[in-house]
């Protein structure tokens, strides 16, 4: 069972406008949600993260929500760039133990010129 | 570079024949994970360390998995009797507590495939 869902494969937007991710979780154990964007060839690099004590986390341009009550939380990238163009994956964790990373599929972003 | 490194990035070997991946974490991280990702699919937990001690394995880790993490610095994998299927990204994250959380970060990985 998939505990973390990434239903959108992939994203195209326009350079300067909003890009949204979305991510729904089904466990309700976990507390720490994060997100982190890859590259071909490359390990994930760690992005944004929100507890879920939070229903909002701001770092410059990327936003993540968190509606608890949903189990959804989404990545808002404005203004969106080219060099955004990655796989973004979703990540979740329940505190205590090994907080293990959950991940998603990956949705695949590519912002056009 | 202070980064979680990883070697080799890259590895073809043949069915049958053991490897061994190393990961060095960050330094004075005191947890170092284990993921492995397939094509299309996002990285799944394999086993994690505090310190020296391996506290917790996947039911992804069969007995031809095994890791070790001597004095609770770097880490290697070692994979016996590959196999086809053992043919993926294997990426090794570490961490240490911030705040209330513990975040991962991703060395480079390690491309394994299996002929």
């Amino acid at each position: 069972d998939q505990q973390v869902k990434q239903n959108s494969p992939s994203l195209s937007v326009q350079e300067g406008r909003i890009s949204i991710l979305n991510c729904d979780y089904t466990n309700s154990m976990f507390d720490y949600f994060l997100w982190y964007k890859k590259y071909p060839a490359e390990g994930p690099t760690f992005l944004i993260s929100i507890s879920s004590i939070k229903d909002k986390n701001e770092d410059g341009r990327f936003t993540v929500f968190l509606n608890k009550s949903a189990k959804h939380l989404s990545l808002h990238i404005v203004p969106s760039q080219p060099g955004d163009s990655a796989v973004y994956f979703c990540a979740a964790s329940a505190t205590g133990g090994s907080e293990k990373l959950v991940f998603g599929k990956g949705t695949k972003l590519t912002v056009n010129p | 570079d202070t980064g979680v490194s990883q070697d080799p990035r890259h590895k073809i070997t043949k069915r049958g024949q053991n490897v061994t991946f190393r990961c060095d974490p960050i330094s004075e991280h005191n947890r170092l994970y284990w993921y492995r990702q397939t094509l299309g699919q996002g990285p799944e937990f394999l086993t994690y360390f505090q310190n020296e001690a391996q506290l917790e394995k996947s039911r992804l880790l069969s007995d031809r998995f095994s890791a070790e993490r001597p004095k609770g610095s770097f880490s290697t994998l070692e994979i016996q009797r590959t196999e086809q299927g053992d043919s993926a990204m294997y990426l090794c994250a570490s961490s240490a507590r911030t705040g209330s959380y513990y975040e991962q970060y991703f060395g480079p990985g390690t491309r394994l495939t299996v002929t």
